[in-house]
């Protein structure tokens, strides 16, 4: 079964240094991996996503993430935090059929402190 | 000139009753889907519809039963709410197409509290 995993619930960080939000996963084939942000009483946004190509993907509000293979990691990063960062944090694998439903990991909540 | 808009956002009713969530995209899109929040804020896909039609169907009661009049539009009708249908519920949208590669947009959400 294809699934991710966010070993941490919750991530602290003082604003200004930097943020990394871990995901894990297990796919068979190749993955297709996505990373959104909610913020509090608001939908999902789309940060980014790795389908193939540089490890190093860039995405919205300054967040990049990297694909690791040997690891089976994608970790959303970001070098310095904003206080307006706070929110909750899903990484997703997108299922290689071709209607690909997203399957999501428990989420990360990140509080960054001024 | 939202992408995906659904209504209401917020529903409070009681135990018995029925309603409807609403969904609209207008970025052309071929696929809709309803996910569900829960209160540990875990999410998961209820159904997902390609062009009017039915592709993904996941262990939903049958009570919940989703509509798509056309492809801009995926509503989600609830019939007898019990309490443990108080969750969020997601309205989402995407390409047709290479469906992996696309990305799915979600719309506001929609807090529905059953009392």
């Amino acid at each position: 079964a294809q699934s991710v995993a966010q070993p941490e619930d919750q991530v602290n960080v003082a604003e200004g240094n930097p943020l990394t939000v871990k995901c894990t996963y297990s796919v068979s084939g190749n993955p297709y991996l996505f990373w959104y942000v909610q913020y509090p009483n608001r939908g999902l946004q789309f940060l980014l996503k790795y389908i193939t190509g540089d490890n190093l993907v860039k995405g919205s509000y300054g967040f990049e993430a990297e694909f690791n293979k040997s690891q089976t990691s994608f970790h959303l990063k970001k070098p310095s935090a904003l206080v307006s960062d706070s929110a909750l944090y899903f990484c997703a694998v997108r299922l290689t059929d071709s209607w690909g439903k997203l399957q999501f990991g428990a989420g990360t909540q990140v509080v960054v402190t001024p | 000139d939202t992408a995906v808009s659904q209504t209401p956002k917020y529903l409070v009713t009681q135990m018995g009753n029925d309603k409807s969530i609403k969904c609209e995209q207008n970025l052309g899109h071929d696929t809709m889907y309803w996910y569900k929040q829960d209160s540990k804020k875990f999410l998961k896909i209820m159904f997902s519809y390609n062009n009017k039609e039915l592709i993904i169907n996941e262990t939903v009661p049958n009570r919940f039963s989703p509509k798509s009049p056309d492809k801009a539009h995926l509503n989600l009708h609830i019939n007898s709410l019990e309490l443990g249908d108080s969750a969020v519920y997601f309205c989402a949208s995407s390409p047709r197409g290479q469906g992996a590669l696309n990305t799915i947009y979600f719309g506001e959400g929609s807090w529905l509290t059953v009392v």
